[in-house]
């Protein structure tokens, strides 16, 4: 267990739908960040949150959107799902916006039919 | 943006032999890292290389910084079946400093 905690760990919805995923970082970090892993492809980064506050931000599309929450907490707002975006998506943490170390979580799969 | 060239992009081997692949790129790093991907689980850090020619081993593992800071390699030896699943590497943002840009991946695989 990585201390970065995931939900839901699989989620299958059809297009046009919108979908939630949670992150939990691990105790003490206050930096997320989101990835997504299409299938053949790496780790694309999306989006980063340092304390509350959007911190860098990646090839995240405009139907994506993220938040962290004053308990750290993260969650990526998928909308106007397409086939395309059927991936994992994992969540990492940090302890501060600067570390270059991030431990993931488990991810979460999502399907899109 | 920075890119990672990763190579091997797969490997088929027998368990007991030994593996290397590499990570390049045309920009100069400060850090390199190597996560490892289980199948269905995230990426967990291997290594950490801070130093140009730095060598570090973790158990079986060991990884090098390239001299020319362009470069990184990361050797196997004597696999198991465990060692199955995705290498990448992975180097922080030039601006940033924090978030990783990854390669591709190694996708190994170990028959017994």
């Amino acid at each position: 267990d990585s201390g970065v905690t995931q939900t839901p760990k699989h989620l299958i919805t059809a297009t046009g739908q919108r979908v939630t995923l949670r992150c939990s970082p691990r105790s003490g970090d206050l930096s997320v960040y989101w990835y997504q892993q299409s299938l053949d492809q790496g780790l694309q980064f999306l989006i980063q949150y340092y304390n509350g506050e959007e911190r860098a931000k990646g090839n995240i599309l405009e139907r994506f959107s993220a938040q962290q929450f004053p308990d750290l907490h993260s969650e990526l707002n998928l909308s106007s799902l397409e086939l395309g975006d059927s991936a994992l998506y994992f969540c990492a943490s940090s302890v501060s916006s600067g570390a270059n170390v991030l431990t993931f979580g488990a991810g979460s799969r999502l399907t899109v039919l | 943006g920075q890119q990672l060239n990763q190579s091997p992009q797969s490997m088929f081997i027998q368990e007991g032999e030994d593996v290397s692949m590499n990570c390049t790129s045309s920009s100069i790093f400060n850090t390199w890292l190597w996560y490892k991907q289980d199948p269905g689980e995230g990426p967990v850090l291997l290594i950490a290389l801070y130093k140009a020619g730095e060598l570090t081993s973790n158990g079986r593992l060991t990884a090098q910084f390239g001299i020319t800071r362009k470069d990184s390699f990361l050797n196997i030896s004597a696999s198991i079946p465990s060692d199955v699943g995705i290498y990448f590497c992975a180097t922080p943002e030039e601006t940033s400093g924090s978030r990783l840009t990854f390669g591709e991946g190694t996708q190994l695989t170990v028959n017994p």
